[in-house]
């Protein structure tokens, strides 16, 4: 099946931890994205990237880091900066920029 | 920087009746397009529109595209409790990535 997977869908942080979210897709796209979701909210976009091994920051990027080594995956990792890291975390990807986004199932992060 | 801005943020409907949600821009874009995301889901792609005046219709919704570009709805006809959820409208202003609208909200209310 093609698609977008992230995992895991629920997790939990102590405070002062780091933790890696995953996103992998298989649908040989070149773009992927990052988006933070509080409740009832709209998508804020933390980072993105349009290819392998370059990255760009989103409007919420302070207290995330990504990386994109293969262009399968791009994971989010949520740092002690982050001050308020719950929320609901969705990664996409497109064949361009400009391109329909499809979405992961997302990943709900608790911080305890 | 580019903005589109997307109202009302929530609206609430008796089953039946109709809603519409509304994006507008400040400047000419490329194409937009809109997506649902029901509750607890994430958001799935719905349609693109490109051309200016362009209306399409899927089922109950219809879509549409400014005359200017720079605005475009979301119309559902006699809702149904399987509409509820929160739809996006996503900006392309050519230059860059998409730009995603605040969302409007549906709920039914039986």
């Amino acid at each position: 099946d093609g698609g977008i997977t992230q995992s895991p869908k629920y997790l939990f942080r102590k405070e002062g931890q780091n933790v890696t979210l995953s996103c992998e897709q298989n649908l040989n796209h070149d773009a992927m994205y990052w988006y933070r979701q509080d409740p009832g909210q709209g998508l804020r976009l933390i980072y993105y990237s349009q290819i392998v091994n370059d990255f760009q920051k989103g409007d919420i990027a302070e207290g995330y880091s990504v990386s994109r080594e293969k262009k399968e995956s791009f994971p989010l990792t949520v740092t002690s900066a982050q001050k308020n890291p719950t929320a609901f975390y969705l990664c996409a990807s497109s064949f361009g920029l400009q391109e329909t986004q499809y979405f992961g199932p997302g990943t709900r992060l608790l911080v305890l | 920087g580019q903005q589109v801005m997307q109202i009302p943020q929530y609206q609430h409907v008796q089953e039946g009746e109709d809603f519409t949600t509304y994006c507008n821009s400040s400047t000419t874009l490329s194409n937009i397009q809109w997506y649902k995301q029901r509750p607890g889901g994430h958001p799935v792609f719905l349609i693109q529109l490109v051309k200016s005046g362009e209306v399409k219709k899927q089922k109950r919704l219809t879509f549409q595209f400014g005359e200017a570009k720079k605005n475009s709805s979301l119309h559902i006809t006699a809702t149904q409790t399987t509409d509820v959820g929160t739809y996006f409208c996503a900006g392309d202003f050519g230059n860059e990535k998409l730009t995603f609208g605040t969302g409007t909200r549906l709920t039914i209310i039986p």
